[in-house]
């Protein structure tokens, strides 16, 4: 079945502790993002990946890391959690072919509180 | 950094009504304009996607209608259902950039009984 897992689906943490939620797509897909979710803020990229070593900055990359070792695995680390990261993570991926690109396939979500 | 702005933010609908969302974008590159459906507890689906050179899609009782000078486009569900409790995402593709898309901040509709 082709899909995008996350882990862990869930995480309290304290402040400054830090943390790694995982992504993984078996679908062989180049491209990878993460976004967090905040009511009333929609969908925010964090940081993308066009392909294995290539990533790049989204719209709030402030306090986040990523890397793209391999292709199907796109970790998003927090070296030092503060409360305004507490949020609803989700990775997507989705592939470069032309007329396609749109299409962006989301994993379940990691609920993270940073108390 | 392009902006994508949805209205309305929450939306009741009897069951049998029409549901209306609109979103209107800025500058864009020349790609599909999709719109993503959530459940709660999951990630956003794909649900719908138009071309810019078209002025409307149709699947089944979801439409997306688009007004390229206006930079505007829609999405209407027909004949709404309980089961189209959702909230919904509009996005819209990035000019200059290669990071793909930027989602409006969300609807999120109920259809009543």
């Amino acid at each position: 079945e082709a899909q995008v897992t996350q882990n862990p689906r869930y995480l309290i943490t304290v402040t400054g502790k830090k943390l790694t939620v995982t992504c993984s797509q078996n679908m062989n897909h180049e491209y990878m993002s993460w976004y967090r979710q905040d009511p009333g803020l929609g969908l925010r990229q964090i940081y993308y990946s066009m392909n294995v070593e290539v990533t790049d900055k989204g719209d709030v990359p402030e306090g986040y890391k990523v890397s793209r070792k391999e292709k199907r695995n796109f970790p998003l680390i927090l070296e030092s959690p503060s409360p305004n990261q507490t949020s609803l993570y989700f990775c997507a991926s989705s592939t470069r072919a032309s007329g396609s690109s749109y299409e962006q396939y989301f994993g379940p979500g990691t609920r993270l509180t940073v108390t | 950094q392009q902006q994508v702005k949805q209205s309305p933010q929450s939306l009741i609908v009897q069951k049998g009504g029409i549901s209306i969302i609109n979103c209107a974008y800025e500058n864009t590159a020349f790609d599909y304009f999709p719109w993503y459906q959530q459940f709660p507890g999951k990630g956003p689906a794909l649900l719908i996607a138009i071309r810019p050179d078209v002025s409307e899609k149709k699947e089944g009782r979801f439409t997306i209608s688009f007004n390229k000078s206006a930079k505007q486009f829609s999405l209407h569900i027909m004949d709404s259902q309980p089961g189209d409790s959702a909230t919904y995402f509009c996005a819209a593709p990035r000019a200059g950039t290669a990071s793909k898309l930027t989602f409006g901040t969300g609807t999120r509709l109920q259809v009543t009984l």
